[in-house]
């Protein structure tokens, strides 16, 4: 069974650093890519970032571009999400995805749960 | 950037009524649409893929059509299940847009 489940999130000051994971379980993590999607409250769906399954390629949306870092770790089979400079903006409930194959352009199948981090204004 | 634009953003409908969501693309996304479904404090749940590939396990009431930049999402016969909100999707490019959410309520 695939099991996706984030930590991490917390209160964080505007201006500070946090760093998300999600640890995944249930299917083979090399061979699918991963991506970060959040939902501020009340709020829609953003796609945030995206990484391959080999790593050699990352996207990320403009609106986190140069503060936050995708990244993996094939062997403990996580996902993490660095996140520098943080805003008020960022606040939200960050997912972890699963795609349905290697690449990041492509659907995704399997979501955790979140994990909330807070910004205050 | 491509922009996902769904109308309407809410929509009323009853048990048993055929409903239509409408999802625009600011450029063409040739076919490479997703659907999701939200219920509150859940995490989405992929309907469609390649803008009318049905997801496994997911009933065949749902489907999809379009190409280009308009798609759309039916529900042929709604279920109390179905109230929720529905997201588009494109993944033709990076950023992989979402649409703003259409709720059906």
């Amino acid at each position: 069974e695939v099991q996706l489940l984030e930590s991490g999130g917390t209160l964080v000051q505007a201006g500070g650093s946090l760093r998300l994971s999600c640890a995944a379980s249930g299917f083979t993590f090399s061979i699918y890519a991963m991506s970060w999607v959040r939902q501020a409250p009340g709020k829609g769906l953003e796609w945030v970032s995206g990484i391959s399954g080999s790593g050699a390629n990352i996207y990320y949306a403009d609106s986190v571009k140069g503060r936050f870092t995708i990244s993996r770790d094939n062997f403990k089979s996580t996902l993490d999400l660095q996140m520098n400079t943080l805003r008020a903006e960022d606040t939200a409930i960050y997912y972890c995805a699963k795609r349905t194959g290697i690449a990041v352009a492509g659907t995704a199948d399997f979501w955790g749960q979140g994990t909330l981090v807070i910004v205050p204004s | 950037d491509i922009q996902m634009t769904q109308s309407p953003s809410t929509l009323s409908a009853s048990v048993g009524d055929r409903v239509t969501i409408t999802c625009r693309a600011s450029q063409s996304i040739t076919d490479w649409l997703a659907w999701y479904q939200q219920k509150p404090g859940k995490a989405p749940r992929l309907l469609m893929y390649k803008a009318s590939s049905l997801e496994s396990g997911v009933p065949s009431r749902f489907s999809g059509n379009g190409s280009g930049t308009e798609f759309t999402l039916t529900i042929s016969s709604l279920q109390p299940d179905d109230f929720a909100t529905y997201y588009c999707q494109q993944y033709n490019n990076s950023p992989f847009n979402f649409g703003q959410g259409t709720k059906l309520e």
